[in-house]
C-alpha cells in the first residue's frame, strides 16, 4: 500500500509570488485535506476536497486554493505570498470523508 | 466549537521512565479522539484512535491512551519510554466528513 506523498520537499518563494504544492493520496483513499503548520503550533485545517469538490475550508483567505483531480491527487495553490504563510504544509488522506487520516512528509515554505 | 489543549509544553522523562501526556478537548457529542506523534522535520503518524467502545485503546510503539468523558480527557501513556520516543505528539479531536482541531503539541525529551 502507497502512503500520502508531497512533492515538493521544501521551496523558498519571494513574498507576493504565488506557490503550488501538491499530494498523492494514500491507495483507495479518495479523500485529501490540507493543513497549514507553522512553527512551533499545532496544525490548522486549511480544506478538504472530496471527489474533487471542496467539502470543507478552515478560516484561511481565498488566496488559499485547490483542485482535486480525478486520480484522487491534490493541489493547494496560495496566490500572492505573504511571510506568515511560512510554514510546514501537510496533505492528509481517508477514504469516503472518514476522520482518520493519514500524514505525508510535508512541504517546507519559506517565505522572504 | 472543537477545541484542544495540551497543558504541557515540554516534558522530560528518563529512558525506562514512565510517560503520560495530558489533553483535554471540548466538543459537544462523543468525540472521535487521536493522537499523532511527529519527529522533526516529518509528518505525523498516527499512533492510536478512540471512536466508541473500550475507553482504553492500545496504539503501535506500546502507547496507550484512555477515553474519560466525565474529565473530557484522552490522555496519552507508555510504561517505558525509550529515546526514540523523543517528538512531538498532538492531540486531536475530528468529526467525520470534517476537519481534525489538533492541540498546541507537546514536545518529548528523554534523557538517558
Amino acid at each position: 500500500e502507497t502512503g500520502v506523498t508531497q512533492s515538493p520537499t521544501h521551496l523558498i518563494k519571494t513574498r507576493g509570488q504565488q506557490v503550488t504544492l501538491r499530494c498523492s493520496s494514500q491507495s483507495g483513499h479518495n479523500t485529501v485535506s490540507w493543513y497549514q503548520q507553522a512553527l512551533g503550533q499545532g496544525p490548522q485545517f486549511i480544506f478538504q476536497y472530496y471527489r474533487e469538490e471542496e467539502n470543507g475550508r478552515g478560516n484561511f483567505p481565498p488566496r488559499f486554493s485547490g483542485l482535486q483531480f480525478p486520480n484522487y491527487s491534490s493541489e493547494l495553490n496560495v496566490n500572492a505570498l505573504e511571510l506568515d504563510d511560512s510554514a510546514l504544509y501537510l496533505c492528509a488522506s481517508s477514504r469516503d470523508r472518514a476522520v482518520e487520516q493519514y500524514f505525508g512528509p510535508g512541504t517546507r515554505l519559506t517565505v522572504t | 466549537a472543537q477545541s484542544v489543549t495540551q497543558p504541557d509544553i515540554h516534558i522530560t522523562v528518563s529512558e525506562g521512565a514512565s510517560l503520560e501526556l495530558r489533553c483535554n478537548y471540548s466538543y459537544g457529542a462523543t468525540p472521535y479522539l487521536f493522537w499523532y506523534v511527529q519527529s522533526p522535520g516529518q509528518g505525523l503518524q498516527l499512533l492510536l484512535k478512540y471512536f466508541s467502545g473500550d475507553t482504553l485503546v492500545q496504539g503501535i510503539k506500546g502507547f496507550e491512551a484512555e477515553f474519560k468523558r466525565s474529565q473530557s480527557s484522552f490522555n496519552l501513556r507508555k510504561p517505558s519510554v525509550h529515546w526514540s520516543d523523543a517528538a512531538e505528539y498532538f492531540c486531536a479531536v475530528g468529526e467525520r466528513g470534517n476537519k481534525l482541531v489538533f492541540g498546541a503539541g507537546t514536545i518529548l525529551r528523554v534523557k538517558s
